[in-house]
């Protein structure tokens, strides 16, 4: 089943921060991060893992909360260069590294001068 | 950076034909995917590969199939083209072991 993201779209100015949103109803191995600027494939960013800790890339990081099953991706002091739409994929409980994701329906972050 | 290359990049075809997509990669990435994607929505993945000779279908179901008898190539075909087709088929590649996937440009299609 697929995961489900909000908010669907985000606008900034730079140098602000936002927060984007990961939840699936299924129990879950694991949470990929990618982005895809307009035209262009989409880029690993990072993945959680079932039980891992929270994972940082410059000044974006990502937290998985079990409970919950639910991801977050933290864009801090945010950059031109961060505009893109913003996917995750998950893996559910149970998966391996075999990576067969089921993605969302992305968010579309635009940073504006 | 990864090496994966994906011909052709535009195609326009008519109705009924059949087409094959072609994917290679240089960095000997044992897993290997193919993923369909309309603009500004979601991949969906429609097959994947785990290493020569192994292939499954994605939970996208699809009517094209695929085939992995060298590590460094994995295209996809479609015996005959239908407009439901067209969509932007993206490949992918992955190190077993890992979980980063390295995507190439895409094949835009178009079915008329």
């Amino acid at each position: 089943q697929q995961p489900v993201q909000s908010p669907q779209a985000v606008i900034l100015r730079e140098g602000e921060d936002a927060v984007i949103n990961c939840s699936s109803s299924k129990a879950l191995y694991s949470v990929h991060w990618y982005r895809q600027k307009h035209g262009e494939a989409p880029v690993f960013l990072m993945i959680l893992l079932k039980g891992g800790e929270q994972k940082g890339h410059d000044k974006i990081s990502a937290s998985f909360n079990e409970k919950k099953q639910q991801s977050s991706l933290y864009l801090t002091a945010s950059q031109l260069s961060y505009s893109g739409t913003y996917f995750c994929g998950t893996e559910p409980a149970g998966g391996t590294s075999y990576g067969k994701l089921t993605f969302g329906q992305g968010t579309i972050l635009t940073v504006h001068p | 950076e990864a090496d994966i290359y994906q011909t052709p990049r535009y195609l326009v075809i008519g109705t009924g034909k059949k087409i094959t997509l072609e994917c290679s990669q240089t960095m000997g990435h044992d897993k290997m995917y193919w993923y369909q994607q309309d603009p500004g929505m979601e991949l969906h993945l429609i097959h994947y590969s785990y290493g020569v000779n192994s292939t499954e279908k994605g939970d996208l179901s699809s009517e094209s199939t695929v085939s992995r008898i060298r590590t460094e190539h994995f295209p996809l075909t479609l015996e005959s083209a239908r407009p439901s087709h067209t969509s932007q088929y993206l490949c992918a590649t992955g190190l077993a072991g890992t979980y980063e996937q390295y995507f190439g440009p895409g094949t835009r299609l178009t079915v008329t």
